[in-house]
């Protein structure tokens, strides 16, 4: 049961242009999400996340917003750079109880950003 | 800050073999580590909890025996792959919650890729 979908394997982007990577969960009891990228034989590293009393967080060139009724997210890039080429995961998980610091993985978006 | 590493970072051995994989925090304390594996271009699979003090709560699926998990201290959880077979194979990934923070974003190492042959 995958209850956290990134349904598009990967996306390609020109430089400079805008960079949306798509994330869409089934459970409701979620109420944090993260975004994370991750580079080939490396742990991932942490980008941006968002919390379900909020629909939109912003930092520099990374937005995330949240759909809590479409139970979707989005990751926006913005201006697209070449550097940003990596596998891009999102995760959930539920701040209560003994779930507390769980994350439920995507299965990530490989971005490619041409120069 | 908020650095975590692992060690090793890549490991063959022989099937039957025991592995162990530390993860360490190395600029903060967290009494909660995790412990991911990941197959490949698939997603990160949660396999264990690892509390410091007590014992680790492994994920639906996940063999206790087989993956045994002690968390010493407050920056340092290890991972031992006992008997390992070739099936074992996969990259190893550990993360960390530091006490400080609100405990939802997990700071990763940089993974130990295992093989058995």
């Amino acid at each position: 049961d995958q209850q956290v979908k990134q349904n598009s394997p990967s996306l390609s982007v020109q430089e400079g242009r805008i960079s949306i990577l798509n994330c869409d969960y089934t459970n409701s009891m979620f109420d944090y999400f993260l975004w994370y990228k991750k580079y080939p034989a490396e742990g991932p590293t942490f980008l941006i996340s968002i919390s379900s009393i909020k629909d939109k967080n912003e930092d520099g060139r990374f937005t995330v917003f949240l759909n809590k009724s479409a139970k979707h997210l989005s990751l926006h890039i913005v201006p697209s750079q070449p550097g940003d080429s990596a596998v891009y995961f999102c995760a959930a998980t539920y701040t209560g109880g003994t779930s507390y610091g769980k994350l439920t993985f995507g299965q990530g978006t490989i971005l490619t950003v041409h120069p | 800050g908020a650095v975590v590493s692992q060690h090793p970072s890549r490991v063959i051995c022989k099937s039957g073999t025991s592995v162990k994989i530390e993860c360490r925090s190395l600029d903060f304390q967290a009494t909660t580590m995790f412990w991911y594996r990941q197959f490949p271009k698939q997603s990160l699979m949660l396999m264990a909890t690892s509390n410091e003090g007590s014992k680790a709560t492994y994920e639906q699926g996940v063999e206790k025996d087989k993956f045994l998990i002690n968390h010493a201290s407050l920056t340092l959880s290890t991972l031992t792959v006992t008997s390992a077979h070739p099936e074992d194979s996969s990259f190893y990934i550990c993360s960390a919650n530091p006490v400080t923070s609100g405990g939802n974003e997990q700071f990763f190492g940089p993974g130990t890729r295992l093989t058995v042959l």
